[in-house]
Parts: structure tokens; sequence; C-alpha cells
């Protein structure tokens, strides 16, 4: 089972509003990744959780705020987004150690429009 | 700066004919590639990899063959069918150490397949 589940499918929200996003992985990876990924271009990384501690944030605005409660769940926090935040937020999940155990497996994606 | 790009941002093939997607890598030291596909609304799925002690590995209808030489990658698929049609990501993995690799995605290339 390579199965990496992600809610909200679609989710809509105000500038003003909080959402978040959750993820979920049953594969004992121990990796986790959080993504954003624009229309035509390729996914570009935000947050690597590794052993549940955050172990790279590449430069994201504060108004993303990743959270990984356990080795299995994922959440990414959103407030007072903007416009250009809209996009579709990839999880990917990773076994960690070694070339091939970096394999990242990705969930659906949520489709985030910010009005 | 990306350091996995391709040659052809689009490919169109008739079904049933060989496709051949082709990717350029910078980074000599990468150890690991991955081929990715993705279809429309759909996060990225794992197709292949490959470890750059090798040359060619097949998967069920899909090669890969790295040329080490020219840093050049390249993703082979055999009787292309209509649903081979998506935007196909090649990614490395460079290895930073830690229990995570960082994945580096080329820009893709979308490959339709025409009835």
């Amino acid at each position: 089972d390579t199965e990496v589940t992600q809610t909200p499918k679609h989710l809509v929200m105000g500038m003003t509003n909080k959402k978040s996003l959750k993820c979920e992985q049953h594969m004992g990876h121990r990796a986790m990744y959080w993504y954003k990924q624009k229309a035509k271009k390729p996914p570009e990384l935000m947050f690597v959780y590794s052993y549940e501690k955050l172990s790279i944030n590449e430069s994201v605005p504060s108004r993303f705020s990743p959270e990984c409660p356990n080795s299995s769940l994922l959440n990414l926090h959103l407030h007072a987004l903007q416009p250009e935040d809209s996009a579709l937020y990839l999880c990917a999940s990773s076994q960690g150690g070694g070339s091939s155990a970096y394999t990242q497996y990705f969930g659906p994606g949520t489709r985030l429009t910010v009005l | 700066g990306e350091s996995v790009g391709l040659h052809l941002p689009t490919l169109s093939v008739q079904e049933g004919d060989n496709s051949i997607i082709n990717c350029a890598y910078s980074n000599s030291a990468s150890d690991y590639f991955i081929w990715y596909k993705q279809e429309s609304g759909k996060g990225p799925q794992f197709i292949i990899d490959i470890r750059s002690n090798m040359d060619k590995r097949q998967g069920q209808r899909v090669t890969v063959l790295l040329n080490k030489t020219v840093k050049h990658l390249s993703l082979q698929i055999a009787a292309t069918q209509p649903g081979d049609s998506a935007v196909y990501f090649c990614a490395e993995i460079q290895n930073y150490g830690g229990s995570q690799g960082n994945l580096i995605f080329g820009k893709g290339t979308k490959l339709s397949v025409k009835p």
C-alpha cells in the first residue's frame, strides 16, 4: 500500500479565514513533505518533516504553518492567505534512509482557491 | 537553480506507438532518479526509478535509460495508450544527508496520445 490521503480535496477561503489541510499515511514512513504546485509547473518544496521534526523550511511565509502531530499525520495551517497562494497543495511521504528509500509517494492534493 | 530539465515541453504520439520522454540533469553527484506521471487534477504518481550505478531499468511497458556521460535520462513507454496521457516529470535525489533526500523536479513534459 503506497497511499497518502489528503483532505479536503477542494478548499475555497477568504483572505481573513483560517483553515487547515490534512495529510495521512500508514506506510510507516518517517519523512513527510508539503509541496505547492501552480498550473503547468513542477511541485515546489515547502516543508520537510523527518521523524516528526521540521527539518526543512524553504523560506515559506509565516502565513503557512506546518504541524506534525505524529508520524502518520501532517497538517498545514493557513491564515491570512493571498490570492497568489491559490494552488494545488501536495503532501508526500518517504521511508527515509538510503537513496531508494527517499522515493516520495504523493497524495492527490488539495486544490486551494483564495478569494 | 533547477538542475533537472526536459528537452521537450510537449509530445504528441499516436496510440500504439512508442513514446520517448527526455530529461537532462546537471548535478553529476545525484545518485538516484525517478520518473513521475501526473494526470490532470491528481498528485504525481511514481512510475519507475533508477540508481546511478545502472544504465537501464525496465518496468511494465516502461524503460528508463540513464547516460551518466552526458547526464541524460529518458523514459520510454511502449505501445502508448490513451491512459498514458499526462504530464511526466523526471526528478533527481540530491542526498544532503539526514533521513530524507531533497527531490529536485524537472519542468515536465505533457504527453498527448491521439486515438
